[in-house]
């Protein structure tokens, strides 16, 4: 079965500090790609980060970074230098063969000045 | 090139009323995909369409859902006999179904609200 677990339904963090945004999932798939998307409280969903199965590296784009760690089947967030406007929630997806998306119940993110 | 546009934005209807999503994917993509998101949870697949064909409908309600995506004009979510429990926000999300097909954008979404 193809699952994705987000544990924390809410985040404080300073603003200009890090976070970390935690996923964990769980498939039999040797292929697949791991997602993380943010819902602005205006609801359309944008992509953040990709990373593959198979990438040895951690995927990074701006101040957002995946720590994917294989072996724990975890593909953390990371946002550095936190900003007002990252307040919203965040999903961890998953897609394994056949293109579906799995998704996280996700993690809703409120920065503080 | 504009990005996956979804109609209406917004969709009120009563019990027992039809509602029907339109989906216009991005230009030169040919995968659909429909999602539905409930209140506090992420979003939950329902289908999977290429041009004319349904590739994968096991996110679908056997009864009441359909969808269609036909050679011309915008993939269709239709759902008849509307009940309380249809109101969410459902999405839509288009791949270009090679080379960088793992990343699906996704539209602006349709809330629906049955009253």
């Amino acid at each position: 079965a193809q699952k994705i677990t987000q544990t924390q339904p809410g985040m404080f963090v300073q603003e200009k500090e890090a976070v970390t945004l935690d996923c964990t999932y769980d498939t039999s798939d040797q292929s697949y790609g791991l997602f993380w998307y943010k819902q602005p409280s205006s609801g359309e969903m944008i992509f953040l980060i990709y990373q593959g199965s198979y990438d040895e590296q951690n995927a990074t784009e701006g101040r957002y970074s995946l720590n994917f760690q294989k072996a724990r089947k975890s593909a953390n967030l990371v946002i550095s230098a936190s900003q007002l406007g990252d307040s919203a929630m965040y999903f961890c997806a998953m897609r394994v063969s056949g293109n579906q998306f799995y998704f996280g119940t996700g993690t809703s993110l409120t920065v503080i000045p | 090139n504009a990005g996956v546009m979804q109609n209406p934005r917004h969709l009120v209807r009563r019990r027992g009323q039809e509602a029907r999503l339109r989906c216009s994917p991005m230009k030169g993509h040919s995968h659909v995909y429909w999602y539905r998101q409930l209140p506090e949870e992420g979003l939950k697949f329902m289908v999977y369409l290429q041009k004319e064909n349904i590739i994968d409908e096991s996110g679908m309600p056997k009864e009441r859902f359909s969808a269609e995506f036909p050679k011309e004009g915008p993939s269709i979510l239709r759902i008849q006999q509307v009940v309380r429990g249809d109101s969410a926000a459902y999405f839509c999300a288009s791949s270009p179904g090679s080379g960088r097909a793992h990343e699906q954008f996704f539209g602006p979404g349709t809330r629906l609200t049955v009253l």
